[in-house]
């Protein structure tokens, strides 16, 4: 069916290093992918998207790379911050629909 | 611009009652679409309506319906609760124009059933 996960459900990162959370997608049909975070009591947040036409693109501290050969798609944040301490889940959309991968929760060391 | 605003924030309801939530979305936005999420299971595509039209649904029982009002706000509602419907409810609001995927997200109803 189809299913978005990402590979770790948790990631510990020491503030100011980089940040590299993964996520592999199944429908090879999906058009459309959206990382979002979502802090405690919210709701999720966009912060980035990526067209499946497009294989990188790039937002304030944040990358997205998307690899349809092997279905992978990332979110790099450079010199993670305490507030970016959150869950992060990736999101694919076909025919408007969108499906969300289980989530990886995200704690800055300081 | 205010963001998408959801009530109630928290409702506790027993079984076999019925529940509406209510969502307004960003103002100009004509879709709406509804999610629950869970430990378990996630976040999970309910539907989306578009122009007061169900345009999408997801795989959940006839029991979760919902509607679009002409000033795009939005209900779902739950009938004949079952303790596995303790959830947040999020809806998310986008344009709705081809092309416009970005959705922007409510803080959610926290349902519990007992």
């Amino acid at each position: 069916g189809e299913s978005v996960g990402l590979h770790l459900p948790t990631l510990s990162v020491q503030e100011g290093d980089n940040s590299i959370i993964n996520c592999a997608y199944s429908n090879s049909a999906s058009d459309y992918f959206i990382w979002y975070k979502q802090e405690s009591g919210k709701g999720p947040q966009f912060i980035i998207d990526i067209r499946s036409n497009m294989d990188k693109r790039q937002g304030q501290r944040v990358t997205v790379l998307l690899n349809k050969t092997v279905k992978h798609l990332s979110l790099q944040i450079a010199a993670t911050q305490p507030g970016d301490s959150a869950v992060y889940f990736c999101a694919e959309s076909y025919d408007y629909k969108l499906s969300f991968g289980a989530g990886t929760t995200v704690t800055v060391r300081a | 611009k205010a963001g998408v605003t959801q009530t109630p924030r928290y409702l506790i309801k027993t079984r076999g009652q019925q529940v509406t939530l209510s969502c307004s979305p960003i103002s100009g936005h004509r879709s709406v679409s509804w999610y629950q999420q869970t430990p378990g299971q996630g976040l999970q595509f309910l539907f989306e309506y578009f122009s007061e039209t169900q345009r999408n649904k997801g795989n959940f029982p006839g029991r979760f319906s919902g509607r679009q009002f002409s000033n795009s706000r939005s209900e779902m509602n739950v009938s004949t609760l079952e303790l596995g419907d303790s959830a947040l409810y999020l809806c998310a609001s986008r344009p709705g124009t081809s092309g416009s995927y970005e959705q922007y997200f409510g803080p959610g109803t926290r349902l519990t059933v007992t």
